[in-house]
């Protein structure tokens, strides 16, 4: 399967924390990016990466990206309840452009 | 306006029932997608409209018919679903069809069928 795999599943951190969570894949990328969802609400897309790219920001967050070991990483830092989601990473494999490759998905708990 | 908005949020059917989901966004967006969502797993693809006609279309079941009436509004009409169906149906547009765009997703119209 090409399906990305993220890790942890799941990540309970006290507010003001930071949360790591990784997103891995197989083959070579075109771009990553990472989503956020809310119990039973759609996805916010937060932030893209280039294959070319190794680092970007948005306010608290930060994504990585390595492709020599084929994954990212989204950090969030000081977290807040409101950061309480699960959290996806979504990819597309350089040669392959018909759609997106999905992770698992981790889903993150703060806890006030 | 950078809203994807879906109608109903929740929705009740019986197997032999008719419905419609609807999702409209006014971003001048020329793609529109439904994704099929079950509880703690990624969305899958549906369909993918692109100008107005239907680019992709995952294997889906003919219970599942899409519909795009302009470039604002997507359909999903349902008929004959089975409980296997329940699920959050979600809507989302992007500038264009490309998997390199992001997309601006619906909050989603939850699915039970009995």
């Amino acid at each position: 399967s090409q399906q990305g795999e993220e890790d942890p599943q799941a990540l309970s951190i006290q507010e003001g924390e930071n949360a790591t969570m990784n997103c891995s894949y197989k083959t070579s990328i075109n771009n990553l990016q990472w989503y956020r969802q809310n119990s039973g609400r759609g996805l916010v897309h937060l932030i893209l990466i280039r294959s070319n790219e190794r680092e970007k920001h948005s306010g608290r967050l930060r994504v990585t990206l390595d492709t020599s070991k084929k994954s990212s990483s989204l950090l969030i830092t000081a977290s807040r309840a409101a950061d309480t989601a699960s959290y996806f990473c979504a990819m597309t494999y350089a040669g392959n452009n018909r759609k997106l490759i999905w992770g698992l998905g981790t889903s993150l708990a703060v806890n006030p | 306006d950078t809203e994807v908005t879906q109608t109903p949020k929740h929705l009740v059917m019986g197997m032999t029932n008719k419905k419609s989901l609807k999702c409209e966004q006014h971003m001048g967006h020329r793609a529109m997608y439904w994704y099929k969502q079950k509880a703690k797993k990624p969305p899958e693809l549906m369909f993918v409209y692109s100008y107005e006609k239907l680019s992709i279309n995952e294997s889906v079941p003919s219970r599942f018919s899409p519909e795009c009436p302009n470039s604002s509004l997507l359909n999903l009409h349902l008929h004959a679903l089975q409980p296997e169906d329940s699920a959050l149906y979600l809507c989302a547009s992007s500038q264009v069809a490309t998997v390199n765009e992001k997309l601006f997703f619906g909050s989603g119209t939850q699915l039970s069928v009995l």
